[in-house]
């Protein structure tokens, strides 16, 4: 069954401190890698697409970076305006041959002033 | 802003109840899709129409339906309301129906069933 594990829960980090979360994967089909970004209440928000191993994108104070099992968003120097929940989703193909998005269930970053 | 609107924001309804909930898609894309999202469960994706037809299906249950329009709005109807249904619904929409798509999602409408 496709499978997609993020760590840890929940992290808090002092302004400026530097840090990874993680997002490892277990899918048949990998067609691509997604990193959205959640506010409470909101809808998620499109941050990367990374599509094979070794690829890197990145935005502002985050970096993206895939392998063959997992992926790591790196936040550079964070600012409390970065405290949201991120979630990582990998696109696979079910067994009908269709695709869908299977989610991590997030983690809840903040960031302390 | 991500184009992607959705109505109500918020409803409460009562168990065995049916409700309708409402998303129009960014400009241009042909794609919708309908996730769940609980506390404990995450996101969960139900089904998914491409331009009025449907591509993919989810954890959808029998009492929960969809379609898209002509003009490319969608709607999930829930039925026969349970505690459980109780949740946050988001429609995403993206360009095409295949390959790797960015998927842009609206800002959810908050479901309570009592």
């Amino acid at each position: 069954e496709d499978q997609v594990t993020q760590s840890p829960e929940a992290l808090r980090l002092q302004e400026g401190e530097s840090s990874s979360l993680n997002c490892s994967y277990t899918v048949s089909g990998l067609r691509g890698l997604f990193w959205y970004r959640q506010d409470p209440g909101k809808g998620p928000e499109f941050l990367f697409t990374l599509y094979s191993a070794g690829e890197e994108k990145e935005k502002e104070r985050l970096k993206a970076t895939l392998t063959k099992k997992e992926s790591f968003l790196h936040i550079t120097a964070p600012k409390p305006e970065d405290s949201a929940t991120y979630l990582c989703a990998v696109q696979a193909v079910t067994q009908g041959g269709s695709e869908k998005l299977v989610f991590g269930k997030g983690t809840k970053l903040t960031v302390n002033p | 802003d991500s184009g992607v609107t959705q109505t109500p924001k918020h409803l409460i309804t009562a168990t065995g109840q049916r409700v309708t909930l409402r998303c129009s898609p960014r400009s241009g894309d042909l794609s919708v899709y309908w996730y769940q999202q609980s506390l404990d469960q995450g996101l969960q994706f139900l089904i998914q129409y491409y331009n009025g037809e449907e591509r993919a299906k989810g954890n959808i249950l029998e009492r929960f339906s969809a379609q898209q329009f002509p003009d490319l709005h969608s709607e999930l109807n829930l039925s026969s309301l349970e505690l459980g249904d109780s949740a946050l619904y988001f429609c995403a929409s993206s360009e095409t129906g295949t390959g790797v798509v960015e998927q842009y999602f609206g800002p959810g409408t908050r479901l309570t069933v009592t």
